[in-house]
């Protein structure tokens, strides 16, 4: 079973610049996630789709970050303008999305940002 | 409230020897607590995962002690490998549909696991 696929895995841009990273879940997985990892800290999320509607965004800066997820597949995570503190892995996730109770998240390898 | 509190940072470990990571939690609601385990350049992976109605689970190598009274948990590693080496994560969640929660998790800060050959 192919795993959750992430790209680009690295992206330097400068401050004030946009980036987009783009996610491919798991195939048939309905519950996509998009975490912030700074280093040394754990992941923080960010954004929940359940299919193509969001369902928890309540921790995304919405004045910089945006999130689609089309088809209910694949998402794409924006930041636009990035900003020093931005810095981090970026982590897709997905899960079965049963919807009922918690369950295994598979993450991606992520995408390292570096704002300069 | 909705923290996790996770000690050591680091921990050094002998071949063949324990490691023990702590967790601790303050929202009594938190009804999930995964353990997952991140090699670097790779994203966090389930090691194993506990609800409160249970003291302990082992699988394997790994067991999950937990303690709903002290509202603290723990992650157990016996005979540890320098495979084993890698950052480890606790995290916690609430049952799903609790208070409008998506049972998101909420994560530690992590604990840097070196297995000296």
């Amino acid at each position: 079973e192919a795993g959750v696929a992430q790209s680009p895995r690295y992206k330097i841009i400068e401050k004030r610049q946009s980036v987009a990273f783009w996610c491919n879940p798991i195939s048939g997985h309905a519950t996509l996630y998009w975490y912030q990892q700074i280093l040394g800290q754990g992941p923080k999320l960010l954004i929940q789709f359940q299919n193509n509607g969001v369902v928890d965004d309540s921790q995304l800066p919405k004045d910089r970050f945006s999130a689609e997820r089309l088809k209910g597949v694949d998402s794409t995570l924006k930041i636009q303008p990035a900003k020093l503190e931005d810095s981090a892995v970026y982590l897709c996730a997905s899960s079965l999305g049963a919807g009922t109770i918690q369950e295994t998240q598979y993450f991606g390898p992520g995408t390292r940002l570096l704002v300069l | 409230q909705q923290q996790v509190k996770q000690s050591p940072q680091s921990l050094i470990v002998q071949k063949g020897g324990i490691s023990i990571i702590n967790c601790a939690y303050e929202n009594t609601a938190f009804d999930y607590f995964p353990w997952y385990q991140q090699f670097p350049g790779k994203g966090p992976a389930l090691l194993i995962a506990i609800r409160p109605d249970v003291s302990e689970k082992k699988e394997g190598r790994f067991t999950i002690s937990f303690n709903k009274s002290a509202k603290q948990f723990s992650l157990h590693i016996m005979d540890s490998q320098p495979g084993d080496s890698a950052t480890y994560f606790c995290a916690a969640s609430l049952q799903v549909n609790y208070g409008g929660s998506q049972g998101n998790l909420i994560f530690g800060k992590g604990t840097k696991l070196s297995v000296k050959p």
